[in-house]
């Protein structure tokens, strides 16, 4: 069965450093999502990507953050400047319209 | 109020027993919903899309109530590895068509022996 893969699965940043977050989504599907969550808390939406380019953001998704799909499976989420409350899981998913499948999400931590 | 809320529980349930999640949104724009379950530290899995006209897949029953604003999950004969957060999801539509998926907070259930 096909899945969503990512990686890093863990990765420690400093604050301030740039972080790439990577996903492979399901090769036939058309919709991609990243989201995050904070230890504890809900999923938060981050940004949606289709037709290669983003279709809907959250107010989270600031200049800070990036999105590209620079070949036709990657899919990455660029952080430029990490700060501490960055700090969190990071999930990829991608849909055949409706229904997201989740990638094992990466934890990011900043130090 | 919250665009989607749920009861965080725990429910704290024997194996065999049947239990019962709501899940109440804001947005009536709202045009699907969801179940996943999210294991301690893992990505949510989908359980289960939720049709207006109520759907079943095996022990798990999804209703929907558009005029009510709320979906439920209803899990019979739980089992162990039923242990999970329950989460609701709900994609409130908005103009051109996209939509922004919202996520509860999540149910936490615990099946005991």
């Amino acid at each position: 069965e096909p899945e969503v893969t990512q990686t890093p699965s863990h990765q420690v940043t400093q604050m301030g450093q740039e972080v790439i977050l990577r996903c492979v989504p399901i090769s036939n599907h058309l919709y991609f999502y990243w989201y995050r969550q904070i230890l504890g808390q809900k999923v938060e939406f981050l940004v949606s990507f289709y037709n290669n380019e983003i279709s809907e953001k959250s107010e989270i998704f600031d200049d800070q953050f990036s999105v590209e799909r620079p070949d036709g499976s990657n899919f990455t989420l660029k952080i430029r400047s990490t700060k501490l409350e960055d700090s969190a899981m990071y999930f990829c998913a991608s849909s055949p319209r409706n229904e997201q499948y989740f990638g094992p999400g990466t934890r990011l931590t900043v130090t | 109020r919250k665009e989607v809320e749920q009861d965080p529980g725990p429910f704290n349930v024997p194996e065999g027993a049947t239990v019962a999640f709501n899940c109440t949104y804001s947005n009536s724009a709202s045009q699907s919903f969801f179940w996943y379950r999210q294991d301690c530290r893992k990505e949510p899995k989908l359980l289960m899309s939720v049709y207006s006209s109520g759907n079943e897949d095996g022990r798990f029953t999804a209703q929907l109530n558009r005029a009510s604003q709320y979906i439920s999950l209803l899990i019979r004969d739980s089992k162990l590895s039923d242990s999970a957060t329950y989460l609701c999801v709900v994609n409130p539509q908005i103009s051109g068509g996209s939509y922004i998926p919202t996520f509860g907070r999540g149910t936490s259930l615990i099946v005991h022996p």
